[in-house]
């Protein structure tokens, strides 16, 4: 059974435009939410986190909303730029030091 | 910031062979982790350990098993490899602090079992 999940596989936008990558959850007990990006051949590089005591957690391009009851957040990213496209993967803990990934979601930035 | 060095980016082995992927961590944390990944099934943890001589088991320990002798360097052994566990492996480390700290990832290990 699938706690975190990423339901769109890839996103295609242009330059300068919002990036909205969305991630749903079914745990309630999760109460710590973090975005990791990936470029081939590297690991995962941590980018963004929200707790569940916040709704809104920003840092530069990146936003991070939580939205509690409808067990959702989502990452924006404005503007968009060429390095951005990577695999973006949304990741949840709830009390535990380990992590629960979704299956990523390919970010794809045409100049 | 955080250094996570995997010992091999690529390796090539046979079928039945033991197969260890080493992992070294400069920042003293307590938690390291295993993961594989697979196209469209994300990361998936293998095992973990939160301490030296301490274990756990993640989600697909099958085939697998860890050690962890030194705080900073954390094995994942392959006891046969078979052909399913050619693989993209991830090792990771971050602090103890109840689950909300981000984990701190290594460049990963591209695995091929032939």
């Amino acid at each position: 059974d699938q706690q975190v999940k990423q339901n769109s596989p890839s996103l295609s936008v242009q330059e300068g435009r919002i990036s909205i990558l969305n991630c749903d959850y079914t745990n309630s007990m999760f109460d710590y939410f973090l975005w990791y990006k990936k470029y081939p051949a590297e690991g995962p590089t941590f980018l963004i986190s929200i707790s569940s005591i916040k709704d809104k957690n920003e840092d530069g391009r990146f936003t991070v909303f939580l939205n509690k009851s409808a067990k959702h957040l989502s990452l924006h990213i404005v503007p968009s730029q060429p390095g951005d496209s990577a695999v973006y993967f949304c990741a949840a803990s709830g009390g535990s030091e380990k992590l629960v990934f979704g299956k990523g979601m390919k970010l794809t930035v045409n100049p | 910031d955080v250094k996570v060095t995997q010992s091999s980016r690529y390796l090539v082995k046979r079928t039945g062979e033991k197969v260890f992927l080493e992992c070294v961590q400069d920042m003293d944390h307590e938690n390291m982790f295993w993961y594989r990944q697979d196209p469209g099934l994300g990361l998936r943890l293998i095992y973990f350990s939160y301490d030296v001589k301490m274990k756990e088991k993640g989600d697909i320990p099958e085939g697998y098993s860890v050690s962890r002798e030194k705080k900073e360097r954390f094995s994942l052994i392959l006891e046969s490899a078979s052909t399913n566990q050619t693989s993209m492996y991830l090792c990771a480390t971050s602090e103890p602090q109840g689950g909300n700290q981000p984990q701190h990832f290594g460049d990963g290990t591209r695995l091929s079992i032939l």
